[in-house]
């Protein structure tokens, strides 16, 4: 079975500061990594994943994770971040060859100006 | 083409009721998901459908919970006899293949429907 940790609940930054949320996880077999972002009232967007090959996984609105085998982290980096980024981040992991993800309880990012 | 589309968008319905929930996925897609996320926690995996079987429904918490995909396109998930605890966001997801797991195609969510049991 997986599981997955995401011990910040909320993170709070000011505009343009930058910002990690982290991520955890466990398995007893090998899976792929994802970050997915929630809006308000809406459905989950995949920010970035990680599959295999370079363990530095570029996603889309200028999000990258690192990920770190003999830690099992996979932590989510921003080097600025804009007041648009505030929103809700759910890391999940699935056994690789299967479709189901296990998903953490998730981090809302809160930025201010 | 159109997302996952998801009906109706918020759902209210009195303790013990039965209720429908649709989802209508991105055309051509085989794999689809049910997720439920109560307030404040991350999705949780409900059942799984490649075409019209259900492959998997482990995740569905009592015999009161069923899925269907009859034809292999549009899904229904029904709650019968409701109960407060069933209150949460039922999400659906669909993605254009089944073979090679997530990895190879990525899933597509819905906004999902807003279920609130009084």
């Amino acid at each position: 079975a997986q599981s997955v940790t995401q011990l910040d609940s909320q993170v709070p930054v000011f505009e343009e500061a930058p910002v990690e949320l982290r991520c955890n996880y466990s398995s007893s077999v090998s899976v792929y990594l994802f970050w997915y972002v929630q809006y308000p009232n809406q459905g989950l967007q995949l920010l970035l994943k990680y599959l295999s090959g370079s363990t530095l996984v570029k996603g889309i609105n200028g999000f990258e994770a690192e990920f770190n085998k003999s830690q099992t982290s996979f932590h989510l980096r921003k080097p600025s971040v804009h007041i648009s980024d505030t929103a809700e981040y759910f890391c999940a992991v699935a056994p690789t060859g299967f479709q189901k993800l296990v998903f953490g309880t998730g981090t809302r990012l809160l930025v201010s100006p | 083409g159109a997302g996952v589309s998801q009906s109706p968008r918020y759902k209210v319905a009195k303790r013990g009721q039965d209720v429908a929930l649709r989802c209508d996925p991105i055309s051509g897609h085989v794999s689809l998901f049910w997720y439920q996320q109560a307030l404040g926690q991350g999705p949780e995996f409900l059942t799984y459908f490649q075409n019209e079987a259900q492959l998997d429904k482990s995740g569905l918490p009592s015999d009161r919970f069923f899925a269907e995909r009859p034809e292999g396109s549009v899904s229904t998930l029904k709650i019968q006899r409701t109960q407060q605890e069933d209150s949460a966001v039922y999400l659906c997801a669909s993605s254009l293949v089944s073979t090679g797991g997530i990895g190879n195609s990525p899933l597509h969510f819905g906004n999902g429907t807003r279920l609130t049991v009084t």
